[in-house]
């Protein structure tokens, strides 16, 4: 199976900053890859998919960039409801799922 | 608006079975791949299994093959997650997914997601 190695574990930082999560995947995956952002008690939710699609009603200071086994969620201004864990996940299709092990952006 | 409700979890003994439901509204139903995805409490995200519009593949993570059956009922709109022989590491929420695309295979990226279920096997 493709495993996902997300860095760092925990980020702190403050309203305003510009913040970039890693997500190495251990062998070629394309652009088959996801981001979801998570806060405490909620699901998920959808924020990338093809490294760098923004799904729809997600706010534009999300970007994802990156191919083949690095990828890159950069939140360009940090907001203070963007304070959450962030996964990312990969669907190659001949692999099953995988996600990273989370991210967690607290307050500095 | 997509919605997916999840239900039939508890507080189970290990070796006991549970099956989960989901019911899916707000899109058509038999046009995507369904999936579950569990959460340990405070850990991350784990896929557990997926079938495609209509059940002609189904996958399931090794952590539970040969325990959990996942099936669909397109005409009641309904995802469905059978679970036997549980384990105390099984015990987690576990969320109904929507695939974000069509198409052949069953593995897309998750654009809906229930609010979970918390499975719990204790005795």
């Amino acid at each position: 199976d493709i495993q996902l190695s997300q860095s760092p574990s925990t980020l702190s930082a403050s309203v305003g900053d510009r913040v970039s999560v890693t997500c190495r995947a251990s062998q070629n995956i394309n652009n088959w890859l996801a981001w979801y952002q998570q806060k405490p008690g909620k699901a998920p939710k959808l924020l990338i998919y093809l490294a760098s699609s923004l799904e729809r009603g997600v706010p534009s200071r999300f970007s994802g960039s990156g191919s083949g086994t690095e990828f890159t969620l950069t939140i360009s201004s940090l907001q203070p409801e963007d304070f959450a864990t962030y996964y990312c996940q990969h669907y190659y299709s001949s692999s099953r799922y995988t996600f990273g092990q989370g991210t967690k952006v607290e307050i500095k | 608006e997509v919605r997916l409700v999840e239900s039939g979890g508890g507080l189970v003994q290990p070796g006991r079975s549970l099956r989960l439901s989901c019911e899916a509204s707000g899109f058509i139903f038999d046009d995507y791949a369904m999936h579950w995805v569990r959460q340990a409490p405070g850990k991350g995200l784990e896929w557990v299994s997926g079938i495609n519009w209509n059940s002609d593949i189904v996958d399931y993570a090794d952590s539970v093959k040969g325990r959990f059956i996942v099936s669909r009922d397109n005409a009641k709109n309904f995802l469905y997650l059978q679970m036997n022989s549980l384990r105390p590491e099984d015990t987690a929420s576990y969320y109904c997914v929507k695939v974000g695309e069509l198409g052949a295979t069953i593995y897309y990226y998750f654009d809906s997601w229930g609010q979970g279920t918390l499975v719990t096997v204790s005795s």
